[in-house]
């Protein structure tokens, strides 16, 4: 599975949007890049993925470059309960296991 | 809530013992996967079963096995347990092992 690059940390104002970038140059054709955030030493949790489109949920949206080296995950009004880490994986379609970077420290400030 | 149930949610024990942790999947999900996760590691995979079969192993140590039963609930065996072997181990399921999984909360391990 191809390498993530994230930043350590973020701050977010509350109400506003938290954008959270991450770089993953060596993608290739079949790797999917899948979001998930954990909160505390809770389990993490899946937010979204995609392939090369756009994609939005009911928790945020996905927009990955026409190139597919890099993306950003929208949260579109942070709230102070999505202070988490959040990880960026890149994932090969036939990869049974999720492979964790450190992810960013996403805090939500009131 | 993600629908998969970990037990049990803290598990303290000493040196050399052996423990059973219990995963039990979301309805429908054949895919289980365990995870460790201790301070200086991060989030490490430890392996995976589909529909009881294992599929695929990560960073898993000989003293630790896994198995998924029929009804698809899996048990992670730890045993001769160190004090490195403390950390959260969490359970994932998914419907199929190319889709997204979700995880439990996890069962906090202490060797003592």
């Amino acid at each position: 599975d191809a390498k993530t690059t994230q930043p350590t940390s973020m701050d977010c104002a509350e109400g506003r949007a938290a954008n959270l970038p991450c770089n993953h140059s060596t993608i290739s054709g079949n790797e999917y890049v899948y979001w998930y955030r954990q909160i505390h030493s809770q389990g993490p949790q899946y937010i979204i993925h995609g392939l090369k489109n756009n994609e939005t949920n009911e928790m945020a949206s996905l927009i990955i470059t026409e190139d597919r080296k890099s993306s950003t995950l929208i949260l579109p009004h942070a709230t102070l309960r999505d202070t988490a880490v959040y990880y960026c994986i890149v994932r090969w379609a036939g990869s049974y296991q999720l492979t964790f970077g450190k992810g960013t420290k996403l805090s939500v400030i009131p | 809530d993600s629908g998969v149930t970990q037990t049990p949610k803290h598990l303290i024990t000493a040196t050399g013992q052996r423990v059973t942790l219990r995963c039990s999947p979301r309805s429908g999900d054949l895919s289980v996967y365990w995870y460790q996760q201790s301070l200086d590691q991060g989030l490490q995979f430890l392996i995976q079963y589909y529909n009881g079969e294992e599929r695929a192993k990560g960073n898993i140590l000989e003293r630790f096995s896994a198995q998924q039963f029929p009804d698809l609930h899996s048990e992670l065996n730890l045993s001769s347990l160190e004090l490195g072997d403390s950390a959260l181990y969490f359970c994932a399921s998914s419907v199929s092992p190319d889709t997204e999984a979700f995880f439990g909360q996890g069962t906090r391990l202490t060797v003592v």
